[in-house]
């Protein structure tokens, strides 16, 4: 298997724009994690998803963020509008089951910047 | 809500030397995860522990539930080696969601 995917790697834009990060996790898992870290905050889960349906997102800032699992397969991550604070790297990762019980696979990141 | 404290922030050392890092939690647990993250950034799990220890190669991770403490130890620590290492615990008891430790910075010297 190639692991959780995620896309793009690196994206700069600036302030006010839609950003939109994908995530493919590992066939036949079916817990989904988004996760970001910053220097100043470390690693924070901002929402994860459990049979493609949210189970907690009190992690996400705002209104600003929003995510969606519309199969098992892909994952969205959406920031409009995007603001400066936003810049950090954001990281999907699967596990089969609860991920509080199992293994999390991480993908590589997307580092975002917010110009 | 559970707080995790890691210790060191960060530890130099040198090839050879056995390693120990140390990971406190507040609330009880129902299983801790030890997390490796490269120079590179990407993110490796390393253990997932419930009780007693783990081995895996020269890594040994430890936990005592009643203290509310992991260790994890690196022996003949090698430059490879060099990584922040990540505790996690959930936010409470057995909950899903994750709180991460701020990480340790080990770097290992020739």
């Amino acid at each position: 298997d190639a692991g959780v995917i995620q896309s793009p790697r690196h994206e700069v834009t600036e302030m006010g724009q839609e950003v939109t990060l994908r995530c493919k996790p590992i066939s036949g898992h079916n817990s989904l994690f988004w996760y970001r870290q910053t220097m100043m905050r470390g690693l924070e889960l901002l929402i994860y998803f459990n049979n493609n349906v949210p189970i907690d997102d009190s992690g996400m800032p705002e209104d600003r963020f929003s995510a969606k699992m519309p199969n098992a397969s892909f994952s969205t991550l959406k920031i409009q509008p995007s603001e400066p604070r936003d810049s950090a790297v954001y990281f999907c990762a699967s596990s089969f089951g609860a991920g509080n019980y199992n293994e999390q696979f991480f993908g590589p990141g997307t580092r975002l910047t917010v110009l | 809500k559970n707080e995790v404290e890691q210790s060191p922030q960060n530890l130099t050392a040198q090839e050879g030397e056995f390693i120990t890092i140390n990971c406190s939690y507040s609330v009880g647990i129902s299983a801790l995860h030890w997390l490796q993250q490269h120079p590179g950034g990407g993110i490796v799990s390393l253990f997932m522990l419930s009780s007693g220890k783990k081995k895996h190669g020269r890594l040994i991770a430890t936990i005592n539930i009643q203290e509310k403490h992991s260790s994890l130890h690196i022996t003949a620590s090698h430059p490879r080696d060099s990584a922040v290492y990540i505790c996690a615990v959930p936010t409470q008891g057995g909950s899903e969601k994750l709180v991460f430790g701020k990480g340790t910075k080990l770097t290992v010297n020739p």
